[in-house]
């Protein structure tokens, strides 16, 4: 275990359904990422939150919702995704400060809709 | 967004031998970092360089980066059968101090026995 967990590991939705993705980590990290792995792509930055604040929206679609309640928590609400939106979603964490040691990756959400 | 781009983008060598994994980007960056990912899983996280380094090692990991050249290196020696898996490099544009890694395409390495 890394200190990030991710639930649930894999998920099967229909393009009408809504479900949400959750991450949690307890390392006292400050920082929250949602990144998405295409086949073939390089990860996409979906989400940043600092401090339970929202930093940035990497041009996402809205059928992607983000949520940070506090700082040890982060959920991606998910409602009415294309196939296309298949993809494994990984959650991170981080002091947040530029320079610090990393970033703490959970072991990501296989999505596939169908 | 600027992206790290990994080249080799696949890497297949004999067990013992050494393995070297580029990565090229094209903005100032803060640190440079290499991450690893067995298939399917999360990244984990193995080096970070800053702007002002030239050369780091952590046991088997030797980067090196050059940041005229824009440009880094992923030395991993004596390989292994254990590190096939997927590398990326990750530079970090954080602005404000804030954190945000942006990555490459990665290189998948596979060590044959």
């Amino acid at each position: 275990e890394t200190g990030v967990t991710q639930t649930p590991r894999h998920l099967v939705m229909g393009m009408t359904n809504k479900k949400s993705l959750k991450c949690e980590q307890h390392l006292g990290h400050n920082a929250m990422y949602w990144y998405k792995q295409s086949a073939k792509k390089p990860l996409e930055l979906m989400f940043v939150y600092n401090f339970k604040e929202q930093t940035e929206n990497n041009s996402v679609p809205s059928r992607f919702s983000p949520e940070c309640p506090n700082s040890s928590h982060l959920f991606l609400h998910l409602h009415t995704l294309q196939p296309e939106d298949s993809a494994l979603y990984l959650c991170a964490s981080s002091s947040g400060r530029v320079g610090s040691y990393g970033y703490t990756f959970g072991s990501g959400t296989r999505l596939t809709v169908v | 967004s600027q992206q790290g781009e990994e080249d080799p983008q696949a890497l297949s060598i004999q067990e013992g031998e050494n393995a070297t994994m580029n990565c090229s980007y094209k903005t100032s960056i803060n640190n440079l970092q290499w991450y690893r990912q067995n298939s399917g899983r999360g990244l984990v996280h193995l080096i970070l360089i800053r702007s002002n380094e030239r050369e780091k090692h952590s046991g088997r990991l030797r980067v090196t980066l050059d940041t005229s050249k824009k440009s880094s290196s992923l030395l991993i020696t004596a390989s292994r059968a254990a590190d096939t898996a997927s590398y990326f490099c990750a530079t970090d544009e954080g602005v404000q101090g804030a954190q945000k890694l942006v990555f490459g395409q990665g290189t998948r390495l596979t060590i044959n026995p």
